[in-house]
Formats: C-alpha cells, sequence, structure tokens
C-alpha cells in the first residue's frame, strides 16, 4: 500500500475554505485516493475518492494532479462542526484486500469561530 | 442512516474477564467485515479480518487466541477480548466495503479495563 503523508493539524476559522493536501509519492497505477473524517469517538466517516483530477460532491472537492503523487481535499466554507480528524489513504480498490485500511497519522482540523 | 452498528458504545470491565463486541451491517450482507484498534490521540490500526464462514485473519502482531472473532451471520461480527487487562483498553472500530468501494465505519465501542 502506498504511504501517505499529511500535516499534523491545520486551523482555520469558520466560513473559510480549507485544503489539506496529501502525499503519496509511490502511488500504483491501480489505487484510488480515499479521504475520511472522524470525531471524536466516533468511527471514520467516508468523505470523497477519486483516481485523477478533480472530483466534488456535496461536502468537498479533490483535485489529484496529472502525476497523482498527491492530492488535496478542500472543503468549502468551514463551519465548527468541521472540526475533525481528516485520513488520507490510498489503496487498489478493485483488490480483495482493498477493505485492510492502513491509516496514516491524518489531520487534526481545528475551526475556530 | 447507518450502515454498521456496534454494540455496546461502551464497556468497563475488571481485569481478566472477558467482553464480546458486536458488529452489525444492517443494510446488506456482508461476508467480510474488519476490525480496527485505536488508542487516544493514535490513529486506527487494522487488527483483523472477519470472514463469514471461515476463520479471521489476523495482522501481525494481534494474538488470535487473545481477541477471538466469530462471523456466524451474513449481518454479524463479534470480536471477543479474552482475559482483558488494562493494555487492552481501547477504541474498537469494525468496517465493513460499501457497493462503491468506500469503507463503512461502525460507531466504535470504548473498552476501559480496570
Amino acid at each position: 500500500l502506498a504511504k501517505t503523508t499529511q500535516p499534523i493539524s491545520m486551523d482555520s476559522y469558520e466560513g473559510q475554505e480549507v485544503n489539506i493536501t496529501c502525499s503519496h509519492n509511490n502511488i500504483a497505477t491501480n489505487d484510488y485516493i480515499t479521504w475520511y473524517q472522524q470525531f471524536p469517538s466516533q468511527g471514520p466517516r467516508f468523505i470523497i475518492q477519486g483516481y485523477k483530477t478533480k472530483v466534488t460532491n456535496e461536502v468537498a472537492s479533490l483535485f489529484i494532479p496529472a502525476d497523482r503523487k498527491s492530492s488535496t481535499l478542500s472543503l468549502p466554507r468551514v463551519s465548527l462542526s468541521d472540526t475533525a480528524v481528516y485520513y488520507c489513504l490510498v489503496g487498489d480498490v478493485g483488490s480483495t484486500s482493498y477493505g485492510k485500511l492502513t491509516f496514516g497519522q491524518g489531520t487534526i482540523l481545528t475551526v475556530h469561530p | 442512516g447507518a450502515v454498521v452498528s456496534q454494540h455496546p458504545s461502551w464497556v468497563i470491565c475488571k481485569s481478566g474477564t472477558s467482553v464480546k463486541i458486536e458488529c452489525r451491517s444492517l443494510d446488506f450482507q456482508a461476508t467480510t467485515m474488519f476490525w480496527y484498534r485505536q488508542f487516544p490521540k493514535q490513529s486506527l490500526m487494522l487488527m483483523a479480518t472477519s470472514n463469514e464462514g471461515s476463520k479471521a485473519t489476523y495482522e501481525q502482531g494481534v494474538e488470535k487466541d487473545k481477541f477471538l472473532i466469530n462471523h456466524a451471520s451474513l449481518t454479524l461480527s463479534t470480536l471477543t477480548v479474552t482475559s482483558a487487562h488494562p493494555e487492552d483498553s481501547s477504541f474498537y472500530i469494525c468496517s465493513k466495503t460499501g457497493g462503491f468501494d468506500e469503507q463503512f465505519f461502525g460507531p466504535g465501542t470504548r473498552l476501559t479495563v480496570l
């Protein structure tokens, strides 16, 4: 599984856009990039997944450059409730072992009033 | 709504006792489920893969005789922490793979061993 590197923590203010970048230099051809959000004492929650270029859903956007060695999770207009840990994971979704996820340290996002 | 439930949400037990944690798939059957452990201020760590109708597969360093996994039905996997000790105190989370390859995680079970 490709190793990922994220900032340990980030701070933002309500209403701002937050971009969290993840580095995955040894991503494989079949690997997808997936981001999860985790609140204290809760299980992680799927946010978004992509393979290349840009993916957008109702909560976030995911930007992936052509070389796919990094990705950026973009959270538009964050609120206090977006304070959480965000994990970037890379893996082959078609693999039978895909569910065996390797979590990195994650990024602690703190949103201030 | 939630697609994976866990019971109990928290449990406190005395050292030496065994504790069973249930993980249920609520929306559709799950032949494979996964168990993770998370210590305070640390990331999730995969413990084992639970396979319906067959033995679980454990990650390196996880004692299979201590963490018993039973996946007796297509919607239920159980993790039993046998002879629990304070160092087993942790947040235990199960998951399954969804239809679009996302992982659905349960709400977690906080185990505290006194």
